[in-house]
């Protein structure tokens, strides 16, 4: 049974500050999602992540995908206080249902 | 752009109730698929359909039932809802390929509907 596991599920950070949002799964796998979710609205996609060694990037956000360790990142750079919001990891199982984390709340202070 | 709309953003119920809530999509997507949230389990898949009148069980589809007779419209029925219902309910549509590993594409969801069964 596919197991998906974010860390930290809450953080703070200051403006400016760099930090990565960590996504461990628990069996094979080959499309993994990250997903935005703002207070009170619905889920927004940010990328999909389909190989090993995959990377994807918007704005300060960059995303990897290192298939073999069973192991997605989700880079902030320069944190700014928009990018407050719930992260959710998101992986496809066998059954090609797609399985979510618990999500990551992040809160960064200005 | 995708839109995904669903029926009621809040719906307050009594235990016993039967309960419709209701998602229609615009852009033609094959599957479609309901998913409850609730603080600190993220989203749990309870129903998703691939075709019309096709559907498949998620991962807690106990005390809920769907209907797909339209490609665009998918309904999550509460036959008779409890206060362990109460939460939030998320629909989300994507197009063909995602269940059989071709597309790429991403799930477009709703904005969700806060039901509160008391």
């Amino acid at each position: 049974e596919l197991k998906v596991e974010q860390n930290p599920l809450f953080l703070s950070m200051q403006e400016g500050k760099n930090y990565t949002i960590y996504c461990n799964y628990s069996t094979t796998s080959d499309r993994l999602y990250w997903y935005r979710q703002d207070p009170g609205k619905s889920l927004e996609s940010l990328f999909v992540l389909l190989s090993n060694g995959a990377v994807k990037q918007e704005g300060r956000l960059m995303a990897s995908l290192d298939t073999k360790a069973r192991l997605s990142t989700l880079h902030i750079t320069a944190a700014v206080h928009d990018l407050s919001a719930t992260y959710f990891c998101a992986v496809m199982n066998r059954d090609d249902k797609i399985i979510f984390g618990k999500g990551t709340r992040l809160h960064i202070l200005p | 752009d995708v839109k995904v709309t669903q029926s009621s953003r809040y719906l307050v119920k009594r235990t016993g109730e039967k309960v419709f809530l209701e998602c229609v999509q615009d852009m033609d997507h094959e599957n479609m698929f309901w998913y409850r949230q609730d603080p600190g389990l993220g989203l749990r898949l309870i129903y998703f359909s691939y075709d019309v009148k096709m559907k498949e069980k998620g991962d807690i589809p106990e005390g809920y039932s769907v209907s797909r007779e339209k490609k665009e419209r998918f309904s999550l029925i509460l036959e008779s809802a409890s206060t362990n219902q109460t939460s939030m309910y998320l629909c989300a549509s994507s197009p063909i390929g995602l269940s059989w590993g071709i597309i790429t594409d991403t799930q477009y969801f709703g904005p969700g509907t806060r039901l509160t069964v008391l």
